[in-house]
């Protein structure tokens, strides 16, 4: 598998949720726990925002969150604002071969 | 705070090899808590991981690019490098260096366009 397979775009309103899923195989997202978020602002660098499947770095809001149950993970933000506006993509390791995969990317608009 | 910065040249012809550099600060690239990544944006728009270096200099690299990468590391520098072989023009791209924790990158530079061409 080249990449790991998530939706193109979602959109939502302001103040809503929304989830976007990233699903891959046993021997990546299924596997363990080493899935990952990424933030991309158009012309920027990614930024990580969740690691560990659900763990948040310093700084990022609660208004972010992720599971995962069997091989697909997700990324639920809640209470949405326009900043959130960006393109999303998960990533994985792959420990039979410990390389890294990533999603293909979600682009999120809030209308 | 940890800051990466790619720096190399923006146009490589085809068949040469692209050359680039990250320089780290505020963190020791020596310690043995990280790995040192490289990985490219495609102009439509897809992250590939492309490889990643210990301190000790083990190298980990995504299959479909080991015969042509290399990653090496210079911690007297506090740097890592990034060269790969024999360019085409499906290796233009954005390249950035990123700190991998372990569990995943969790700091990028801002990135580096090259673009491969006559």
């Amino acid at each position: 598998q080249s990449t790991l397979t998530q939706p193109r775009s979602v959109s939502a309103s302001p103040g809503q949720s929304v989830t976007i899923s990233c699903t891959g195989t046993i021997y990546d997202v299924g596997g363990h726990n080493y899935v990952s978020w990424h933030r991309q602002y158009p012309g920027k660098a990614p930024k990580l925002i969740i690691y560990a499947v659900n763990k948040r770095p310093s700084g990022v809001p609660d208004r972010f969150s992720g599971s995962k149950a069997g091989t697909t993970a997700s990324l639920t933000i809640s209470g949405l604002q326009f900043d959130d506006e960006a393109d999303y993509y998960c990533s994985s390791y792959i420990f039979r071969s410990t390389s890294v995969i990533f999603g293909g990317g979600t682009s999120l608009t809030v209308l | 705070q940890v800051q990466l910065q790619e720096s190399g040249p923006g146009l490589v012809k085809p068949s040469q090899t692209l050359s680039l550099t990250c320089t780290v600060s505020g963190d020791s690239i020596s310690t043995n808590d990280y790995y040192w990544s490289w990985i490219r944006q495609h102009p439509e728009g897809g992250l590939e991981w492309i490889g990643y270096i210990s301190h000790s200099g083990t190298t980990y690299y995504i299959p479909s690019l080991k015969s042509r990468v290399d990653i090496s590391i210079e911690l007297s520098k506090n740097q890592f490098s990034l060269n790969l072989t024999s360019v085409t023009a499906a290796d233009t791209a954005i390249y950035y260096c990123a700190r991998d924790s372990g569990y995943s990158p969790d700091y990028w530079g801002q990135g580096t366009r090259v673009t491969v061409s006559s």
